[in-house]
């Protein structure tokens, strides 16, 4: 079936630093989804973006729908203690078809 | 609007013994889907239930299976728990347009031991 590579794995950065991740396929896919994870909670929708080339911000966070459709990437500028969580990507094709998701970056904020 | 609820959030079973979740979509939703999650596999897709069908299923042995009633509520259940069941379950509901965004409950913990 459809895989999608995320990375980094994880990271570790400094409160104030920006983050840059990214979600590659070897299918096209028509809907990007970013979504973040707290402990213990559900994934929360971060940011859906829907045409090639789409550029969309939520806040501090900027994502982009990648112009061959088999990519996207999630910026957070000046990150802060709350960011912590594990940020997922999702991709969607057509139809009916379920939302296929990344394996997640961890993301730790040394204040 | 009120969000996904998931019951019960946390349970413990033994091997061998059945266990079944339930999950209330958000009002309107008639897709819900289910996931297991355990630590460096990501989120792995169950299946997914619309208007009480079943609509898509994922690579999950027979011993996993799900139901969805007429006000969308759905249950699942695992039959016969092995050890490695025990994952986070989420269940996510999404409306009909746009149909491809989902929204999560919190999960169900289920340890098995």
């Amino acid at each position: 079936g459809q895989q999608l590579n995320q990375s980094p794995q994880s990271m570790f950065i400094q409160e104030g630093e920006d983050v840059s991740m990214n979600c590659t396929s070897s299918s096209i896919f028509n809907t990007w989804l970013w979504y973040k994870q707290d402990p213990g909670e559900g994934p929360v929708l971060l940011i859906a973006l829907y045409k090639a080339g789409e550029l969309t911000s939520n806040g501090r966070l900027t994502a982009q729908f990648g112009i061959t459709r088999k990519d996207s990437f999630l910026n957070i500028s000046a990150s802060i203690p709350s960011d912590v969580g594990i940020y997922f990507c999702a991709g969607w094709n057509s139809g009916n078809t379920p939302l296929v998701f990344g394996k997640g970056t961890r993301l730790s904020v040394i204040a | 609007k009120a969000g996904v609820t998931q019951t019960p959030r946390y349970l413990i079973k033994t091997r061998g013994q059945q266990v079944t979740l339930s999950c209330s979509p958000i009002s309107g939703h008639r897709s819900v889907s289910w996931y297991q999650q355990t630590p460096g596999q990501g989120l792995q897709f169950l299946f997914e239930y619309f208007s009480e069908t079943q609509r898509n299923k994922g690579n999950f042995p027979g011993r996993f299976s799900g139901r969805q009633f007429s006000n969308s509520r759905s249950e699942m259940n695992v039959s016969t728990l092995e050890l490695g069941d025990s994952a986070l379950y989420l269940c996510a509901s999404s409306p009909d347009r746009p149909k491809n965004i989902q929204y999560f409950g919190a999960g169900t913990r289920l340890s098995v031991l």
